[in-house]
């Protein structure tokens, strides 16, 4: 089955304890991308990556790192977790090219940062 | 910068009836590509409709329907005969085009709630 995983699901935490949050897809896509969730916002991109090796800011990027060392997988990384980071967080792959709005998105990760 | 505006909060609808969501984005682009997703109860973010910014037909996928007007920047999706299952947050969307250049990014809007009444 076509997917893309997201672990956790839920996680509670404290500031400024690192994290990571991992994502992986089955599909061969090469274009991936982490999006933040609140009330009232929408949602708004975080990192993305056009392919292996290959990343960029999206509109939030501040307090968050990833890395694509291998094509399905692309984790992101709180290295020292605030409040305001508090959100759910989407993973999404996509193919490139004019494919890239047709993402396939993760089952969604509810972080609390205490 | 490109933004989608959706400025209906929250919508209702009865069951079987018509529904009509707005949404507007501003970009200086020629070339683009507008979608709506649909985010049930579920959380689960599913592509419902897409929209070629080069194509005068409006997009149609069974009950969904868009109504794409360029000049005016306008792209709102109509959702016909209504179904409890339709209940959810719905997310309007631009990404530039690739010939365009730049910085490949999906932008939503912030989202309008549809609720659907038996």
């Amino acid at each position: 089955e076509a997917q893309v995983t997201q672990n956790p699901r839920y996680l509670i935490t404290v500031t400024g304890k690192k994290l990571t949050v991992t994502c992986s897809q089955n599909m061969n896509h090469e274009y991936m991308s982490w999006y933040r969730q609140d009330p009232g916002l929408g949602l708004r991109q975080i990192y993305y990556s056009m392919n292996v090796e290959v990343t960029d800011k999206g509109d939030v990027p501040e307090g968050y790192k990833v890395s694509r060392k291998e094509k399905r997988n692309f984790p992101l990384i709180l290295e020292s977790p605030s409040p305001n980071q508090t959100s759910l967080y989407f993973c999404a792959s996509s193919l490139t090219g004019i494919w890239v709005g047709e993402q396939y998105f993760g089952p969604g990760t509810r972080l609390t940062v205490t | 910068a490109q933004t989608v505006t959706q400025s209906q909060p929250e919508m209702s609808v009865q069951e079987a009836e018509t529904v009509t969501l707005s949404c507007t984005y501003d970009t200086s682009e020629s070339d683009y590509y507008l979608f709506w997703y649909k985010q049930p109860p579920s959380r689960q973010m599913i592509l419902v409709i897409r929209q070629e910014a080069y194509k005068q037909q409006n997009a149609t996928e069974n009950r969904f329907s868009v109504n794409f007007q360029k000049a005016a920047k306008s792209f709102s999706l109509k959702i016909s005969d209504s179904q409890l299952g339709d209940a959810a947050m719905y997310f309007c969307a631009y990404r530039r085009d690739l010939g365009g250049g730049g910085s490949e990014k999906l932008v939503f809007g912030k989202g309008t709630k549809l609720t659907v009444n038996p």
